[in-house]
């Protein structure tokens, strides 16, 4: 497809389980932005990636979130030892480049840990 | 702190009539700001952008203004149709010191009724 894709849709994991949410951006874009976003809240920003390199990780909760992007293309979060509090949609974005101005979203992974 | 503000969690507008969705920013750093709408269950689509050189910036019936002094950004959407109903994020970056990373407001859920 021509946009952003991610999956699953929907993850639900029991509290303590390992999860890793995939990110297929727009083909050509070599920036990938993972955001989350919490029930009432705007998304908040995670980890970006210029290339295959973690730019910025500043927003990344704890060391339980890890993020890579092996081949500068599709991304894979990761979270270790879910917790009930990382239940949250988690969007990935992609744009040209770092620092252009447009970025397209992917529809999101929703994941409930239970 | 929540570097970005939207302190309207809802607003209704009759169609055809004029929206007006306000956004209030404390880093006077930002210098690109944007409007991203989003329907639920998919993720936020780009509406418009202004750059922090420009105080007003216009595509068909959206128009965003930026008053630098005051910190404050706000969109209008004349006339109002029914599918403009979503819910709106503005956001803020330093696009080109952080790479495109987006601080987002806290949304604001328009609902515009025939």
């Amino acid at each position: 497809g021509a946009g952003v894709s991610q999956t699953p849709s929907n993850k639900v994991t029991e509290k303590g389980k390992y999860v890793e949410l995939r990110c297929d951006p727009i083909s050509g874009h070599t920036a990938l932005y993972w955001y989350r976003q919490s029930l009432g809240q705007g998304p908040e920003f995670l980890i970006y990636f210029q290339g295959t390199g973690a730019a910025d990780d500043s927003g990344l909760p704890n060391d339980r979130f890890f993020a890579v992007r092996p081949e500068g293309s599709v991304s894979t979060l990761k979270i270790q030892r879910t917790e009930r509090g990382d239940s949250a949609v988690y969007l990935c974005a992609s744009s040209l480049m770092a620092g252009n101005t447009e970025a397209f979203f992917g529809q999101g992974t929703r994941l409930t840990v239970v | 702190d929540q570097q970005v503000k939207q302190n309207s969690p809802s607003l209704s507008v009759q169609e055809g009539r004029i929206s007006i969705l306000n956004c209030d920013y404390t880093n006077s750093m930002f210098d690109y700001f944007l409007w991203y709408k989003k329907y639920p269950a998919e993720g936020p689509t780009f509406l418009i952008s202004i750059s922090s050189i420009k105080d007003k910036n216009e595509d068909g019936r959206f128009t965003v203004f930026l008053n630098k002094s005051a910190k404050h950004l706000s969109l209008h959407i004349v006339p109002s149709q029914p599918g403009d109903s979503a819910v709106y994020f503005c956001a803020a970056s330093e696009m080109q010191n952080q790479g495109g990373k987006l601080i987002f407001g806290q949304g604001t859920e328009l609902s515009v009724k025939p």
